[in-house]
């Protein structure tokens, strides 16, 4: 069974950067997209981006000039970076599975989450 | 971009009732529709995908049916633990993938 497991600075100041990774542990990590979502205390979600194993990306063109993804294969693990966060990036942020083999690509499964505070 | 739109936003039912949840898209996003549960403080739950399609061991209770722009969540007979946030998403049309804002199924 697939599980995805993430960590990164949870506290920030405005202007840093924002730094996520997520470890895929118990499945294929080959022919899948990996995604970020967040949710902002008390609200909805929002799908950041994506990244397959070859390092093909989709963004967001709301963060797309912030937003950057990255893959370790020999790690399973993949990455997310966000520049210049300000106090609405301040959410929890979660990384999850594109299950392509499923019709419509939903998300599944996710990751525990990370809360990221940004306050100065 | 596609915009979803969730209907109620809080639904108020006991325990063996039938509660209906609706999404409905700003455009035709086919069946390419998913329902995710959020208990608090847990990550969402993929329910339903392909708009009718039950997830890994999902109870049969729980019921998506829908196409085009209009689609249901149905669950008969809720269970206390039914009790959640659930989110509809389409990737049809993207960037971006979206998702609706949440339905809150109360006791």
């Amino acid at each position: 069974q697939v599980q995805l497991q993430q960590w990164g600075a949870g506290l920030l100041k405005p202007s840093e950067t924002l730094s996520l990774t997520c470890a895929v542990y118990g499945g294929s990590f080959s022919g899948y997209y990996w995604s970020w979502i967040r949710q902002p205390p008390g609200k909805g979600l929002e799908w950041i981006g994506e990244i397959n194993h070859s390092g093909i990306t989709n963004y967001n063109p709301s963060f797309k000039s912030r937003v950057t993804t990255s893959i370790d294969t020999s790690k399973n693990q993949f990455s997310l970076k966000l520049t210049s966060v300000t106090a609405a990036d301040t959410a929890i942020y979660y990384c999850a599975r594109v299950s392509t083999i499923l019709g419509g690509a939903p998300f599944d499964p996710w990751g525990q989450g990370t809360l990221i505070t940004v306050s100065s | 971009e596609i915009v979803l739109t969730q209907s109620p936003a809080t639904l108020s039912l006991s325990p063996g009732e039938r509660a209906t949840l609706s999404c409905r898209a700003s455009q035709s996003v086919s069946n390419y529709v998913a329902w995710y549960q959020q208990k608090p403080g847990q990550a969402p739950r993929l329910l339903i995908y392909e708009a009718s399609n039950r997830a890994t061991d999902i109870p049969a209770r729980f019921t998506g049916s829908g196409s085009g722009t209009d689609f249901t969540l149905t669950i008969n007979s809720l269970e206390p633990e039914d009790f959640a946030v659930y989110y509809c998403q389409q990737r049809t049309n993207w960037p971006p993938i979206t998702f609706g804002q949440g339905t809150r199924l109360e006791i």
